[in-house]
């Protein structure tokens, strides 16, 4: 099946600072999602997107489809940004059978 | 509303034992997916159902079943417990593409 690349990996930031994860995907996909996982461990849908940019609060999701690629920002990141944040994508013609996720960024935020 | 509910939080189970992973949704929503997250890994698709009656595997449904007699109700089956089977289980329902997710599962296979 098609995978979903995330990066990077892990990342530690200072609080206030601009924070940038991004997704690739390799053919073509009818949206996008960016999820955030808390510690405790439950996911929450953050963004759905087509194409071109989504805000919320602080977060910004971007997405380029000729290049298939999707950025998630994080302006004046804080310490409860701290989570995994995972991109998902559902494939055209991928209709009901659910979403294919990348392995998420773990994001810290330090004080 | 209390949007997707699994239950139990967590369970221990032995080799060769079986067990029903609950998931309730009150948001009326066709369309149910059952996923396990390993550590390192991103979420797989176990199985998934879009309506009352209707289920269907995805990429890993090896172990596991699943049935869907109302639109609330998505229970997960383990027969046969097993180690590989160790993860954390996640129930979604969605509604035009935004998926809701429970809170999750953790299981042990010991």
């Amino acid at each position: 099946k098609n995978e979903v690349e995330q990066s990077p990996q892990n990342l530690t930031a200072q609080e206030g600072e601009f924070i940038t994860i991004n997704c690739s995907y390799s053919v073509g996909i009818s949206a996008l999602h960016w999820l955030q996982q808390h510690p405790g461990g439950g996911i929450v849908s953050l963004f759905m997107l087509s194409s071109g940019k989504k805000k919320h609060g602080r977060l910004i999701a971007t997405i380029n489809i000729q290049e298939k690629h999707s950025s998630l920002h994080i302006t004046a990141s804080h310490p409860r940004d701290s989570a995994v944040y995972i991109c998902a994508v559902l494939y055209s013609g991928g209709g009901a059978d659910g979403l294919t996720f990348g392995k998420g960024t773990h994001l810290i935020i330090q004080p | 509303n209390a949007g997707v509910t699994q239950t139990p939080k967590f369970r221990i189970l032995k080799i060769g034992q079986s067990m029903t992973l609950q998931c309730t949704q009150d948001m009326n929503h066709n369309y149910m997916y059952w996923y396990r997250q390993d550590p390192g890994m991103g979420l797989k698709l176990i199985y998934y159902s879009v309506g009352a009656g209707i289920t269907d595997k995805g990429e890993v449904p090896n172990g596991y079943n699943v049935s869907r007699s109302t639109t609330e109700d998505f229970p997960l089956r383990l027969e046969l417990a097993a180690p590989s089977q160790t993860s954390v289980y996640f129930c979604a329902s969605s509604y035009f593409d935004i998926q809701y997710f429970g809170a999750g599962t953790r299981l042990s296979v010991l």
